[in-house]
């Protein structure tokens, strides 16, 4: 079966760091795409980067751009998204889910149950 | 950026009733369209992907169709386990966007 589990979530303070990471199993990590969605608190979802390919190509969404970096360490079949500058807006669930493939385009079948980050100001 | 609107963003309904769930893209993306389930405090759940495709294990009471830009989610004879929230997620081009949801309540 296939399963993600994100760890990492927490409460910071406005202008701090976070490194989420979801692990995954029940499949082969390395041949599909990978991102990272949020939900604020009573909102909808967001989606926030994506890690393709083979070379490991990355797409942020212009919120997080230049503040979230999107990683993945095939070897230990786990996705990171390394958090800084972080601010109240952040605050949400993050969830990670699987891509149906490595391409560019992909829809997300799988996600894991998510991880909760507040930023408190 | 494209834009995906959802309205209405409640629908009321009764078990057994047939239920259409509409979305627009602001541009076209052919029928690169996904609609995902969303139970309160729960993670989201594909129902349907590429427009009209439906997810292994999902029940054939939900349905898919539209292209370019016009989208609708069918859900025929409503069960219990039908009320949540759906969103529909185009991955056409970056940045991904969703719609904002439309919540199906019990009337």
């Amino acid at each position: 079966e296939m399963q993600l589990l994100e760890s990492g979530g927490g409460l910071v303070q406005r202008g701090g760091s976070l490194r989420l990471s979801c692990e995954a199993s029940g499949f082969t990590f390395s041949k599909f795409a990978m991102t990272w969605v949020r939900q604020a608190p009573g909102k909808g979802l967001e989606w926030v980067a994506s890690i393709i390919g083979t070379d490991g190509t990355t797409y942020y969404s212009d919120s997080v751009k230049g503040r979230f970096t999107i990683s993945r360490d095939n070897s230990k079949n786990t996705l990171f998204l390394e958090m800084h500058s972080l601010r109240a807006e952040d605050t949400a669930v993050y969830y990670c889910a699987k891509g149906n493939s490595l391409a560019r385009y992909y829809y997300m079948e799988v996600w894991g149950k998510g991880t909760t980050v507040t930023v408190s100001s | 950026d494209i834009q995906m609107t959802q309205s209405p963003s409640t629908l009321s309904a009764s078990v057994g009733d047939r239920v259409t769930i509409p979305c627009r893209a602001s541009q076209s993306i052919s029928r690169w369209l996904a609609w995902y389930q969303q139970k309160r405090g729960r993670a989201p759940k594909l129902l349907i992907y590429q427009a009209s495709k439906l997810e292994d294990g999902v029940p054939s009471r939900f349905s898919g169709s539209g292209s370019g830009t016009e989208f609708t989610l069918t859900i025929t004879s409503l069960q219990r386990d039908d009320f949540a929230t759906y969103y529909c997620q185009q991955y056409a081009d970056y940045p991904y966007t969703f719609g904002q949801g439309t919540e199906l309540e019990m009337k």
